[in-house]
């Protein structure tokens, strides 16, 4: 099955700063979407983007199909923003989303 | 717009019992998917359910099983429990024109089982 590795693993930033997360997968995908699970476990879609790039506010994604990768941008951090991110995809003919092991995101006030 | 919701929020259940968990897919969803998370991981597929048939299973055993109704709301049952089991269940509902098109997941705030 198609392999997925998110990067980094956590990451602790002040708020206010800027952050870069990476997903990287190992086949074509048609699927790819970007959540944020919050304390409660509750996955609040961000992105829907098997490709290209879009911006959501202080939130934007790209993903790079042919070179299989996908980068969630998050600017101006804030303390709800801590949480788990995850991305998760699917190929073609697939039916189940196939979830990234996650980065722990912490924002210190 | 009503979003994906899920009964119950938490459950206590003990090895060897039953337990069914229900989800109410978002309006105008027509597909279902449950997914298991243990703790410190990501969701893993357990099946989908389209047209109320069941499309697509994760490597879960047939002790997992499920039913999607009319509604398109759905039912995940586990028989014989096991500690393992103890996990967040979620279930995601997408809107799909046809097996093999590509489409969003939103998913519901999920089930706490507890197996002791």
């Amino acid at each position: 099955g198609i392999q997925v590795e998110q990067s980094p693993p956590d990451l602790i930033l002040q708020e206010g700063a800027n952050s870069t997360l990476r997903c990287n997968f190992s086949d074509s995908v048609n699927n790819l979407q970007w959540f944020h699970q919050n304390p409660w476990g509750q996955l609040i879609n961000l992105f829907y983007i098997p490709s290209g790039t879009k911006q959501n506010g202080r939130l934007s994604a790209t993903t790079v199909a042919t070179e299989r990768y996908s980068l969630l941008y998050i600017s101006s951090s804030q303390t709800t923003d801590s949480g788990v991110y995850f991305c998760a995809l699917a190929n073609f003919g697939n039916e189940k989303l196939t979830f990234g092991t996650g980065t722990r995101l912490t924002i210190i006030p | 717009e009503t979003g994906v919701t899920q009964s119950p929020t938490h459950l206590i259940k003990t090895r060897g019992q039953q337990v069914t968990l229900r989800c109410s897919s978002q309006s105008g969803h027509n597909t279902v998917s449950w997914y298991q998370q243990a703790l410190g991981q990501g969701p893993q597929f357990i099946f989908q359910y389209y047209r109320e048939e069941e499309n697509g299973r994760g490597n879960f055993p047939p002790r997992f099983s499920g039913l999607q109704f009319p509604n398109y709301s759905s039912e995940l049952n586990v028989n014989a429990l096991e500690l393992d089991d103890s996990a967040l269940y979620l279930c995601a509902s997408s809107l799909v024109f046809g097996l093999g098109q590509t489409y969003e997941q939103y998913f519901g705030p999920g089930t706490r089982l507890t197996v002791t």
